[in-house]
């Protein structure tokens, strides 16, 4: 069975700090997907980032940036110089493809407030 | 803005009654899943459809069912409301059966149970 842990439940940081989100996941699968997804307080869900398991390449995006390792069965989102509009609930989710189910596998999420 | 729409955007009810949330996906999209989110539960899987057909289900209570029509858009149908079915309801699409194309979210009905 798949499972996601995210063990930061909430996390606050002043404004312009760096901050890094973990996740932690578990397969026994060697083809998988992972993804992060962003909930900001208007409550949609934002798709951030999907890596697959063959692409350890980390993965940066203007301030975001991904850290993938297989080792540790983790994929670490960093937020540098963090802004207020970052204030969200974070989700990584999990797709293990082949496995008769389509769903995706959330983590609980990781409230990150950004404070001015 | 993801391309997939949902409505209603609230909806409140009384428990025993039975309600209809629709989802349309992005254009070109086959796919729509259907997830739950509630305080206790987390974000859970419910049920896929790919081009008309049910292709995958998850933890959906037989309360609850679903359907897409030939114009790829999409209906979760709640009856015997209960004040534990409050919660957000999300529809996603992707393009294809495979799953491995991410999934879109919409933005949500948040369901209201009184």
């Amino acid at each position: 069975a798949q499972k996601v842990t995210q063990a930061q439940t909430e996390i606050s940081v002043v404004e312009k700090e760096d901050v890094t989100l973990d996740c932690v996941y578990e397969t026994r699968d060697t083809t998988y997907y992972l993804f992060w997804y962003k909930q900001p307080p208007s409550g949609e869900l934002v798709f951030l980032i999907r890596r697959n398991s063959f692409d350890e390449q980390n993965e940066i995006s203007g301030r975001y940036s991904w850290n993938f390792q297989k080792s540790t069965s983790s994929f670490n989102f960093t937020i540098t110089a963090s802004q207020v509009v970052d204030s969200a609930v974070y989700f990584c989710a999990l797709f293990i493809p082949g496995a008769g189910s389509y769903q995706l596998t959330f983590g609980k999420g990781t409230k990150l407030s950004v404070i001015p | 803005d993801s391309g997939v729409t949902q409505t209603p955007k609230h909806l409140i009810t009384a428990t025993g009654q039975r309600v209809t949330l629709r989802c349309s996906p992005r254009s070109g999209d086959l796919s729509v899943y259907w997830y739950q989110q509630s305080l206790d539960q987390g974000l859970q899987f419910l049920i896929q459809y790919y081009n008309g057909e049910e292709r995958a289900k998850g933890n959906i209570l037989e309360r609850f069912s679903a359907q897409q029509f030939p114009d790829l858009h999409s209906e979760l149908n709640l009856s015997s409301l209960e004040l534990g079915d409050s919660a957000l309801y999300f529809c996603a699409s992707s393009g294809g059966t495979s799953g491995t194309d991410t999934q879109y979210f919409g933005p949500g009905t948040r369901l209201t149970v009184l």
